[in-house]
């Protein structure tokens, strides 16, 4: 059982570039979430889903765009990279409604520089 | 709005000696609570959750934690510290409205160091 798998584990991007990070679970969770965490600031929302086709803004959407099309993938796409997206990347996936009474698990992150 | 607040940034404590990580929350309707630990290049790691019952909730590593609905509080506990939980926590509650898709909201993270 893989749990959250995140793709790649560090990069780094010049100013402009675009690029996606991948998340994928093998849960069956109907909720995924993205996160960014820079010091002193926690865990900050980025996106999330409810499920295949649902995707929804979180705290700090700007720069970045999600899709789901699938229940196992969801990719987080940096349209135009800055230096103020330097940050360490988290991938997120839970049971929700009914079962909402449970964790939620995390990948490994993605360290992400932009100069 | 849902919201978790950890007051202190860093935490030290000797080894052997017991620890505690403050926690309180804001929320309307039941809290659901949750701590997290997160190693040095790591990413989180679940260590226990509060949903209804007993106050009192043991997790993982030897760690627990108190819900006090009274002060709005999920302090995480362990009677005697080791050098090896010396790592980040977070704590976190989950918005069990509909409307948000059951978000988790994080706390800002507390710095735990225990001094050999």
């Amino acid at each position: 059982n893989a749990g959250v798998t995140q793709t790649p584990k560090f990069q780094v991007l010049k100013t402009g570039q675009s690029m996606t990070l991948q998340c994928a679970q093998d849960m069956n969770h109907e909720y995924m979430s993205w996160y960014r965490q820079d010091p002193g600031m926690g865990l900050r929302l980025i996106h999330y889903s409810v499920g295949a086709g649902i995707t929804d803004q979180g705290e700090v959407p700007n720069g970045y765009n999600v899709s789901r099309s699938t229940t196992e993938d969801f990719p987080l796409r940096l349209l135009s990279a800055a230096p103020s997206q330097t940050s360490v990347y988290f991938c997120a996936s839970s049971y929700t409604g009914y079962w909402a009474n449970t964790e939620a698990f995390f990948g490994q992150g993605t360290r992400l520089t932009v100069v | 709005a849902q919201s978790v607040a950890q007051p202190e940034d860093q935490v030290n404590v000797a080894e052997g000696n017991p620890l505690t990580v403050k926690c309180t929350y804001s929320v309307s309707g039941n809290p659901y609570l949750f701590w997290y630990v997160q190693y040095p290049n790591r990413g989180l790691q679940f260590l226990l959750k509060y949903i209804t019952g007993d106050n009192l909730v043991k997790g993982s590593y030897g760690f627990e934690a108190e819900f006090n609905k009274s002060q709005t509080s999920f302090h995480l506990k362990k009677p005697s510290a080791l050098v090896s939980d010396s790592a980040l926590y977070f704590c976190a509650v989950r918005d069990m409205t509909a409307n948000t898709g059951n978000q988790f909201y994080f706390g800002t993270g507390t710095s735990l160091t225990v001094i050999p």
